[in-house]
């Protein structure tokens, strides 16, 4: 059963171009999560997806950041005109549907995508 | 904003020295979570706690949960250069939608 894939591993892009990170939940998972992590820092939350469904995207950036979970194919995190802030390793996580509202669901992480802006 | 605060942010020690981590928010979580991420991976799950109180051993990995279910620590005995990592804290939210909030970090080196 693999686990959860991302790429590119690594992504170099200069300043103003467009960035597309790619995640691909572990089999039988429908729920998808972006998180940001700066050098020695924690991961910052970014958005929580369903299939075909943004549940929760308070931790996105309002302009140039947007994400997708389609009903076939991998999860998109799409960075529009990126800038030197932008460089970071973007990890995905993904995990099963709940079955009650008080279950929570182990979060499996993918190996994240290092993002380096020129 | 729900904030979670670990210390010490760097931790150097020696092989078989024991040591503790410590995870703090003024939040109340349904649960928390820790994990231990290696260079250039994502992070993986050592545990979670659900209960106020609650003690899990891993090993001579030691974990408890605040009685408040605001604070937890990690405790390392004779601690090895295989523990050499990022320790990352998660308290998670169950009110409405799930959400997982990541403490700030420990990185710890054991030296040989």
């Amino acid at each position: 059963n693999a686990g959860v894939m991302q790429n590119p591993r690594h992504l170099v892009r200069r300043r103003g171009q467009e960035a597309r990170l790619r995640c691909s939940p572990m089999k039988g998972h429908s729920h998808v999560y972006w998180y940001r992590q700066l050098p020695e820092e924690g991961l910052k939350f970014m958005v929580y997806l369903q299939k075909e469904n943004i549940i929760d995207e308070s931790g996105m950036p309002k302009e140039r950041f947007s994400a997708e979970f389609p009903k076939e194919g991998p999860s998109i995190l799409r960075i529009q005109q990126v800038v030197r802030g932008d460089s970071a390793a973007y990890f995905c996580a993904s995990s099963r549907k709940s079955t009650s509202p008080t279950e929570y669901n182990e979060q499996f992480f993918g190996p994240g995508t290092r993002l380096t802006v020129l | 904003t729900q904030l979670l605060e670990q210390s010490p942010q760097f931790l150097s020690i020696q092989e078989g020295e024991n040591l503790t981590v410590y995870c703090n928010s003024s939040s109340v979580f349904s649960s928390l979570q820790w994990y231990r991420q290696e260079p250039g991976e994502g992070p993986v799950l050592l545990v979670t706690v659900v209960t106020g109180g609650e003690v899990k051993k891993l090993k001579r990995l030691t974990f408890q949960f605040g009685d408040a279910r605001k604070d937890s620590s990690l405790h390392i005995t004779a601690a090895q250069p295989g523990d050499t990592g990022l320790y990352l804290c998660a308290g998670i939210f169950t009110s409405g939608t799930y959400k997982y909030i990541f403490g700030t970090g420990t990185r710890l080196k054991v030296l040989a």
